[in-house]
């Protein structure tokens, strides 16, 4: 079993429409969690970030981290066509040398005009 | 800043050839990550540096592949010899403080094809 599961999608909703991208994950040591965007041929760029449970909110975009049921999510509101991306969640303990960061396989995004 | 430099961003080798993926970080970065992204495997990290050193090579995938940084503004990925399974796309990033922090910047990366 991977350490970060995530849907691969392919994930395609009408512009406007509120979308909702998740993640679970086995390792309760996990205490930060991001979420990135990585467009067409491009490097992945951090979108959001959040410390332990709870929501943080950011314009358009909600990240919700669920630390009991292992469980993170992305939602995007009024979605656009320039949200088309793909969406990988991340994870990982702490921010001490030895703690890395465990992608998920990602989530591709597609909002039609 | 020009943020992360990758080159070549196009490779495509035939099998058993060597290959040398080059990167750039973002100028005053202590960290810097090689990763490798692929459609089975998501996106996974092959090593990383701290102020040149190697500090962990655990995800590299065997004696093929090595890493080195000579300096602060320079990495190179070299897979010696190539084979079709080493057909992905390869990232460096670069960041701040250690892996575990949540800004790491990623270069364009480089696609890799081996026929």
């Amino acid at each position: 079993q991977k350490e970060v599961e995530q849907d691969p999608g392919p994930l395609s909703v009408p512009e406007g429409a509120i979308v909702s991208l998740n993640c679970t994950y086995s390792n309760s040591a996990f205490q930060y969690f991001m979420w990135y965007r990585q467009y067409s041929r491009k490097g992945p760029e951090l979108l959001m970030y959040t410390y332990s449970s709870g929501n943080k909110e950011d314009g358009r975009f909600t990240a919700q981290v669920d630390k009991s049921s292992k469980y993170i999510s992305l939602f995007i509101r009024d979605s656009q066509p320039s949200d088309s991306a793909t969406y990988l969640c991340a994870m990982t303990p702490g921010y001490s040398s030895a703690s890395k960061i465990i992608f998920g396989s990602g989530t591709r995004l597609s909002i039609r005009p | 800043d020009a943020g992360v430099i990758q080159s070549p961003r196009h490779e495509v080798t035939e099998m058993g050839q060597e290959v040398t993926l080059r990167c750039k970080p973002i100028s005053g970065h202590d960290y810097l990550f090689w990763y490798r992204q692929t459609m089975m495997r998501g996106l996974e990290l092959l090593i990383y540096f701290n102020n040149n050193v190697p500090i962990d090579d655990s995800g590299m995938p065997e004696d093929r592949f090595s890493a080195k940084m000579p300096n602060a503004s320079f990495s190179t990925l070299k897979i010696q010899p190539s084979e079709p399974r080493d057909s992905a796309v390869y990232f460096c990033a670069s960041s701040l403080v250690g892996p575990g922090a949540s800004e790491q910047y990623f270069g364009p990366g480089t696609r890799l094809t081996v026929t």
